[in-house]
């Protein structure tokens, strides 16, 4: 059965470095997601993409992130210059439609500790 | 604003047990909701949903029922097993939103025990 994969399973990084998590979505899937879950919290939105570009991002998305695919298959999320606060799971997920639908397809997660 | 409570847990239950897991929403306009699963290891997957008032949702000998009157969508099983145990996730999803942005609930947390 398809699935989403998610690569590291967990990184730890120093305060300041730069840190990419990498994703490859369901192969004939349109549109990608990031999420993240800080320890405790709810899993929260943090940005769409389709056909290329950002269709949608939360206000956590600020400038420190960001979102490529750079060869048609994987699906990265950067940030730039990592804070202690961007400590949590985050999870990939891709679907094949947009809309309400809400058959988003998640990977494991990627857990990231910032020390 | 448009949010998802779910009740705390962990949840401990015997197998064969009864389970509700309580989820209530707040939200403008009309949404879909949804309960995701994550089993040990793996990630989230998704259980049942309903898109409309009144709708049931079912999977796996999970229901939820859409309770727009009490803007409820409470997941109960009759009898748990201890394959059951996973992280259980209450999410919305508003109409003619641009993407399928989910709005999750925090998770609750079942164990079954034999």
């Amino acid at each position: 059965e398809p699935e989403v994969t998610q690569t590291p399973s967990h990184q730890v990084t120093q305060m300041g470095q730069e840190v990419i998590l990498r994703c490859v979505p369901i192969s004939n899937h349109l549109y990608f997601y990031w999420y993240r879950q800080i320890l405790g919290q709810k899993v929260e939105f943090l940005v769409s993409f389709y056909n290329n570009e950002i269709s949608e991002k939360s206000e956590i998305f600020d400038d420190q992130f960001s979102v490529e695919r750079p060869d048609g298959s994987n699906f990265t999320l950067k940030i730039r210059s990592t804070k202690l606060e961007d400590s949590a799971m985050y999870f990939c997920a891709s679907s094949r439609t947009s809309g309400n639908t809400g058959e988003l397809f998640f990977g494991e997660g990627s857990r990231l500790t910032v020390l | 604003g448009n949010s998802v409570t779910q009740m705390e847990g962990p949840v401990t239950l015997s197998e064969e047990a009864f389970l509700t897991i309580n989820c209530t929403y707040t939200a403008t306009g009309y949404p879909s909701l949804f309960w995701y699963v994550q089993y040990p290891g793996e990630g989230l997957q998704l259980l049942l949903k309903a898109t409309k008032a009144d709708d049931k949702g079912s999977n796996k000998g999970f229901e939820a029922t859409y309770r727009k009157e009490t803007t409820s969508f409470h997941l109960e099983k009759g009898s748990v097993q201890v394959s059951d145990s996973a992280v259980y996730f209450c999410a919305l999803s508003l109409y003619g939103g641009a993407t399928n942005k989910l709005i999750f609930g925090t998770g609750t947390l079942l164990a079954v025990q034999p």
